[in-house]
């Protein structure tokens, strides 16, 4: 079964607000890996957070991880209709560093 | 650099039909790997590689089968298609597992 699961599904937001998408997952990791997917295109790497780090900023993205939990948040801020795309969280489960596992994703829709 | 490259971009088979999905990159990553995507199930993990020679089950290896014979390329086998393998196929590189690298994928129908 997949290690995570976004939340929410599906997101509908405005330019300019900020959108919020959680991950949860099952194992214990090593690193959680946020991916961003553009339609009918493959995903591209957006930010890395390891299993010590609490909080992680990129740009327009802040990243938080509670491990005591299993979940992980990524933020986007003053969002914009180019954001529009699928996001996916991937972890690597710690007993297994050789694979990566994605979540379900969140399809993030900006309108201008 | 072309970074990764999948062939075909589309493709349609008949129940039973055997195809090869190519994957190549010219990044001289160690790590490789096959997803499948389809709506509602996010990406799965088909096979993975570690390096020439070395290759271990994902998630959902039945049905498909895989070979690393170099660095460069990491092909995807249909042995012997079936509707439920239709989806959308991603090939995936990286130097560890920290950044991966997607191709453009390959849409796969079987009828």
């Amino acid at each position: 079964s997949q290690q995570g699961e976004e939340d929410p599904q599906a997101l509908s937001i405005q330019e300019g607000e900020n959108a919020t998408m959680n991950c949860s997952y099952k194992t214990s990791i090593n690193n959680l890996q946020w991916y961003r997917q553009n339609s009918g295109r493959g995903l591209v790497h957006l930010i890395l957070i390891r299993s010590n780090e609490r909080e992680k900023h990129s740009g327009r993205l802040r990243v938080t991880l509670d491990t005591s939990k299993k979940s992980s948040s990524l933020l986007i801020t003053a969002s914009r209709a180019a954001d529009t795309a699928s996001y996916f969280c991937a972890t690597d489960a710690s007993y297994n560093t050789d694979k990566l596992i994605f979540g379900t994703g969140t399809r993030l829709q900006v309108f201008p | 650099n072309a970074g990764v490259t999948q062939t075909p971009k589309f493709q349609v088979l008949k129940t039973g039909q055997s195809m090869t999905l190519q994957c190549a990159q010219d990044m001289n990553h160690e790590y490789m790997s096959w997803y499948r995507q389809d709506p509602g199930m996010g990406l799965r993990l088909i096979h993975y590689s570690v390096g020439a020679g070395i290759t271990d089950q994902g998630e959902v290896p039945n049905g498909y089968n895989v070979s690393r014979s170099t660095t460069e390329d990491f092909p995807l086998r249909l042995l012997s298609a079936a509707p439920s393998q239709t989806s959308v196929y991603f090939c995936a590189s990286s130097a560890s597992l920290n950044e991966q690298f997607f191709g453009p994928g390959t849409r796969l129908t079987v009828l």
